[in-house]
């Protein structure tokens, strides 16, 4: 099973400042099947990027993806106050999905 | 519009049995997969298993093989997730979603709640 590993654990900024979120994979992931979701408390979570590198529908273009092999990157360019939340990232591959444990952005 | 709608939180005792619901529409919901996710009070997700509603296909995560079942009905496009005997480490938030074209999970249930205590 392909582990996935997120960092930091937290990350404290303040609006405006631009976010940079790790996801790396214990073995290599198919860029084609990695996906970055948003949740904020008391709500399911919502789908940010698929592919690596595209954008959900609906999702604006402050949110970026990148990233190849076992490790990616989620980039928030300009943190809104609604952007404050966990983020976690999630492969596919072998016919099982597995989640990394998240990445919180708190308010400095 | 694609929907999930999930059934309502469920307040259960150790061994009981249960089983929740996750019903599409907006949607032909014998053409995608629904998969399953659990995140424990104050904990992050982890995926389940997921099914295809079409032919009934269904793959398991390893560590849920054997404690849960997942099924489903085309004929009410309703997904389902059920346990024969509880436990009080079973007390989660469960979520169904929408596997898309590139394995993810586009679309989400609002979660149904599962607390388990005697």
């Amino acid at each position: 099973e392909i582990v996935l590993t997120q960092s930091p654990g937290t990350l404290s900024l303040s609006p405006g400042e631009r976010a940079t979120l790790s996801c790396r994979a214990s073995q290599s992931v198919s860029s084609s099947y990695l996906a970055w979701y948003q949740q904020k408390p008391g709500q399911a979570p919502r789908l940010l990027i698929y592919g690596a590198s595209s954008r959900a529908t609906g999702i604006p273009d402050r949110f970026s993806g990148s990233g190849s092999g076992t490790d990616f990157t989620l980039t928030i360019s300009r943190l809104e106050p609604e952007d404050f939340a966990v983020y976690y990232c999630q492969q596919y591959g072998s016919s099982s999905f597995t989640f990394g444990p998240g990445t919180k952005v708190d308010i400095k | 519009e694609v929907q999930l709608v999930q059934s309502g939180a469920e307040v259960k005792k150790p061994g009981e049995s249960l089983k929740i619901s996750c019903k599409g529409s907006g949607y032909s919901f014998t053409s995608y997969w629904i998969g399953w996710v659990r995140q424990m009070p104050g904990k992050g997700l982890e995926w389940m298993g997921i099914i295809y509603p079409g032919d009934s296909d269904t793959r398991y995560s390893p560590s849920f093989q054997g404690q849960v079942t997942i099924s489903a009905d085309k004929s009410i496009s309703t997904a389902y997730l059920q346990w024969s005997s509880l436990k009080a480490s079973d007390t989660a938030m469960y979520y169904c979603a929408r596997q898309s074209s590139w394995y993810e999970l586009d679309y989400w249930g609002q979660g149904t709640l599962v607390t388990v205590s005697s």
